[in-house]
């Protein structure tokens, strides 16, 4: 266990709506980054942020937005849903601005896109 | 877009034996890591080399680098059927950012 969790396990929208995915950090860790796995794929970058703050964005549409809270925690937003969205999204917690770069990631969130 | 490329794809042993799964990657990094990931969870972190670092233990696994050629290994010595999962070599440039290669599916039969 990471301890980091991520809400909801599973969920199904419809094409255009719109979806919060939530991820509770571990312990002392101030920043977390955000992936999106394809079936089949390796995990691929959404973006980072380092205490309330994006520090880095991967290859992602606008429509793909996110928050830090004061407590770390963070949210995925998508909007405008598509079918190419089903995935397992996963979050992992880090400690930023440190040489220590591993990330913890958490159980996942699979997304299905109907 | 992917960094790494792992070969091979899909890797079938009988428990006792030892895997071995390669990683290949295209730009400079500061450090490469090696997650396990079991049915489409969570990701488990392994092991982080560093770009200055060519070979690293932790129990039953062993990773090499070779900055010269951009590739790594991870060496699983006597697996075990609890070892049944996805790796995943993933790079890092002190950015935060990790770029995850395909990974590689090692089936341990009992």
């Amino acid at each position: 266990e990471t301890g980091v969790t991520q809400s909801p396990t599973h969920l199904i929208k419809t094409r255009g709506q719109q979806v919060t995915l939530r991820c509770s950090s571990q312990s002392g860790h101030n920043t977390v980054s955000w992936y999106q796995q394809a079936l089949g794929q390796g995990p691929q970058f959404i973006f980072q942020y380092y205490r309330e703050e994006e520090n880095g964005r991967g290859n992602f549409p606008p429509r793909f937005s996110g928050l830090q809270f004061p407590n770390y925690s963070s949210e995925l937003n998508v909007n405008a849903l598509e079918l190419d969205d089903s995935a397992l999204y996963l979050c992992a917690s880090s400690l930023g601005g440190t040489q220590e770069e591993t990330q913890y990631f958490g159980p996942g969130t699979r997304l299905l896109v109907l | 877009s992917q960094q790494g490329e792992e070969d091979p794809q899909a890797l079938s042993i009988q428990e006792g034996e030892n895997a071995t799964m390669n990683c290949s990657y295209k730009t400079s990094i500061n450090n490469l890591q090696w997650y396990r990931q079991n049915s489409g969870r969570g990701l488990v972190h392994l092991i982080l080399i560093r770009s200055n670092e060519r070979e690293k233990h932790s129990g039953r696994l062993r990773v090499t680098l070779d900055t010269s050629k951009k590739s790594s290994s991870l060496l699983i010595t006597a697996s075990r059927a609890a070892d049944t999962a996805s790796y995943f070599c993933a790079t890092g440039k002190n950015t935060g950012k990790l770029i995850f290669g395909q990974g590689t599916t090692l089936q341990v039969k009992p």
